[in-house]
């Protein structure tokens, strides 16, 4: 079965840096179209970053040039580096994958993990 | 404000059949497929419709979807009090060069 999970959320000042990790079974990263997804107190779903089979990289206007998405195969993983965050980051992070191709549904979902940014 | 727009709240009393909608534009609906997501409190989103209106394995044929021009739509007959649940659409955006979600339609079962 299918299986991710992330980790890495906390509570972190604003301005500060975070990496989120998301470690998947049962399926290749390397294969998958695999993405960051994150729900805000009181707000729907809102995607952020996308890292293609390929290896190619994709950001919402809201994090680029702050994130930053990356794999590494031998582990399986995918992660998010989160610098200059601000109070607006807060929220719980999901990874999700998709097979086919870039614009595929999400298959599958992790549990998520909360990011708390606040002084 | 999202690109995509859905209802923030639809309800429907036991047995009834409810409809959610879900209006985009030619950059995401209008030239891509839908997809449909359920998420109950404190729990990761499930898929529950693809490609505008295929249910993935285990789904109940109650859900149904349905896309016209920039516009889509979920329908849930049968009412059930498990269906109470927030639901997404999304869909690729070639602007955003990724996938937008709706902002979510909170489904009360009275």
């Amino acid at each position: 079965e299918v299986h991710l999970v992330e980790a890495g959320g906390g509570l972190i000042q604003p301005g500060g840096s975070l990496r989120l990790s998301c470690a998947a079974s049962e399926f290749s990263v390397s294969s998958s179209y695999m993405s960051w997804v994150r729900r805000a107190p009181g707000r729907g779903l809102e995607w952020v970053s996308m890292i293609y089979s390929g290896g190619s990289t994709n950001y919402a206007d809201s994090v680029k040039g702050r994130f930053t998405i990356s794999r590494d195969n031998s582990k399986n993983t995918v992660y998010i580096q989160m610098n200059s965050l601000r109070v607006e980051d807060t929220a719980v992070y999901y990874c999700a994958g998709a097979f086919g191709s870039s614009d595929s549904p999400f298959d599958f979902w992790g549990q998520g993990t909360l990011v708390t940014v606040s002084s | 404000q999202s690109l995509v727009t859905q209802p923030p709240s639809a309800s429907g009393t036991p047995g009834q059949r409810v409809s959610i909608s879900c209006s985009g534009s030619t950059s995401n609906i209008g030239s891509n497929s839908v997809n449909w997501y359920q998420q109950f409190p404190g729990t990761a989103p499930k898929l529950l419709i693809y490609s505008n209106s295929q249910r993935p394995s285990g789904v109940p044929d109650r859900f149904s979807g349905s896309k016209s021009g920039t516009s889509a739509s979920l329908a849930i007959s049968g009412l059930q009090s498990e269906d109470e649940a927030d639901y997404y659409c999304a869909a690729w955006d070639g602007s955003l060069n990724g996938p937008v979600f709706g902002g979510g339609t909170k489904l009360t079962v009275l």
